[in-house]
């Protein structure tokens, strides 16, 4: 079944204590995003990458940080979580761009819940 | 500013009945604009993905318009069932060189019995 994984699915933490969470795909997508949404706002982009060694800030980057070794896996690391940080993250991934008004659907996954207290 | 708006922020209905659902965007360049479903505490679910050329698509019992000219688009929900209870998010895809996309706020949609 094509789709997006995220582990894990909860996670309480303290701030500081870093942690990663994973998305992993299964449709040899080359563009992979990461989100996070919070009551109130729309999902906000934090990190994104166009394929393997690419990656590039969204609108809210602070805090996070991403790394795109392989083309299935974009991990979310938080060096020192604070609890501003407590949020829904979700990863996407889609086939990539293209010109010419064309467009491509992205993919989400399932939601990772984020509590930093 | 690029920016969504949606409208209303929520939305009671009865099943079996129509609703229809809105979106504003100052979004520009154009690219795109997307309907997702996004059921409680998970990933959204795209419904229906228009270009500017596109002024009406429909995935089932879900209808979307859009008007380029006035920057509007609706996504008209027939004959509404129990599970159709979600938000309903507008997403605008300004610069297909990154992808990016601009996500309204969503409406809040409740289907009672």
């Amino acid at each position: 079944e094509a789709q997006v994984t995220q582990n894990p699915r909860y996670l309480i933490t303290v701030t500081g204590k870093k942690l990663t969470v994973t998305c992993s795909q299964n449709m040899n997508h080359e563009y992979m995003s990461w989100y996070r949404q919070d009551p109130g706002l729309g999902l906000r982009q934090i990190y994104y990458s166009m394929n393997v060694e690419v990656t590039d800030k969204g609108d809210v980057p602070e805090g996070y940080k991403v790394s795109r070794k392989e083309k299935r896996n974009f991990p979310l690391i938080l060096e020192s979580p604070s609890p501003n940080q407590t949020s829904l993250y979700f990863c996407a991934s889609s086939t990539g761009t293209e010109t010419s008004g064309k467009y491509n659907e992205q993919f989400f996954g399932p939601g990772t819940r984020l509590t930093v207290l | 500013k690029n920016q969504v708006e949606q409208s209303p922020q929520s939305l009671i209905i009865l099943e079996g009945k129509n609703c229809t659902l809105q979106c504003n965007y100052t979004v520009s360049p154009f690219s795109n604009l997307r309907w997702y479903k996004q059921d409680t505490g998970r990933g959204p679910v795209s419904l229906t993905i228009m270009t500017f050329s596109e002024n009406t698509k429909s995935n089932g019992r879900y209808t979307a318009t859009l008007d380029a000219d006035t920057k509007q688009s609706s996504l008209h929900i027939t004959a509404s069932q129990l599970s159709d209870s979600a938000s309903y998010i507008c997403v605008v895809s300004g610069d297909y060189n990154t992808d990016k996309l601009i996500f309204g706020t969503g409406t809040r949609l409740q289907v009672f019995p």
